[in-house]
């Protein structure tokens, strides 16, 4: 079945610490997406990938990193830098430019806790 | 002001009851529309997409008033499956791509 993979479910850090999510998909999308959830707020748009080796900031990039070398993978780095790293992350992808109607999928989410 | 705006509930309703949830949006370029629902810890999945000429699945019905930037879903026949969080999204870019702006969720709870 096709869907979008994040690994892992929950993960946790110590301060100063740097950790990568992962997020895999198989239903041949071009563009993908990072959000971070906070209690009562909106999902909020880190990165997004229109297409293999390129990517962009969203709303809010300072304290990460993103690279999008195979169209499959999105892996998302919450760097030292980040300064209230604790969210639920979640990666999504849709079908490329022009099929606005289709929405966005999203993976099951991993949620980070900074120790 | 928030670029989507939806009242966060909780609307307590029992079953079979009918219930409408609102959502305003600021961004008059906007494009394209959708309502997800979102279970406790959960990922949010697509309900449906909202089309300007109104269109219903089954037991929910969505509509969009471009003029008034409001949009709605009606859910009719209530289930206790039905209790969820249900967000509201626009697609706030006028090209093709997708830049979801997200709403804060209204919260329904269906009770026996």
């Amino acid at each position: 079945d096709g869907g979008i993979t994040q690994s892992p479910k929950y993960l946790f850090r110590k301060e100063g610490q740097n950790v990568t999510l992962s997020c895999e998909q198989n239903l041949n999308h071009d563009a993908m997406y990072w959000y971070r959830q906070d209690p009562g707020q909106g999902l909020r748009l880190i990165y997004y990938s229109q297409i293999v080796n390129d990517f962009q900031k969203g709303d809010i990039a300072e304290g990460y990193s993103v690279s999008r070398e195979k169209k499959e993978s999105f892996p998302l780095t919450v760097t030292s830098a980040q300064k209230n790293p604790t969210a639920f992350y979640l990666c999504a992808s849709s079908i490329s430019r022009g099929q606005g109607l289709k929405g966005q999928f999203f993976g099951p989410g991993t949620r980070l806790t900074v120790l | 002001r928030k670029e989507v705006e939806q009242d966060p509930g909780p609307f307590n309703v029992p079953e079979g009851a009918t219930v409408a949830f609102n959502c305003t949006y600021s961004n008059s370029a906007s494009q394209s529309f959708f309502w997800y629902r979102q279970d406790c810890r959960k990922e949010p999945k697509l309900l449906m997409s909202v089309y300007s000429s109104g269109n219903e699945d089954g037991r929910f019905t969505a509509q969009l008033n471009r003029a008034s930037q409001y949009i709605s879903l009606l859910i009719r026949d209530s289930k206790l499956s039905d209790s969820a969080t249900y967000l509201c999204v626009v697609n706030s870019m006028n090209t093709g791509f997708q830049k979801l702006v997200f709403g804060t969720g209204t919260r329904l709870l269906v009770s026996p």
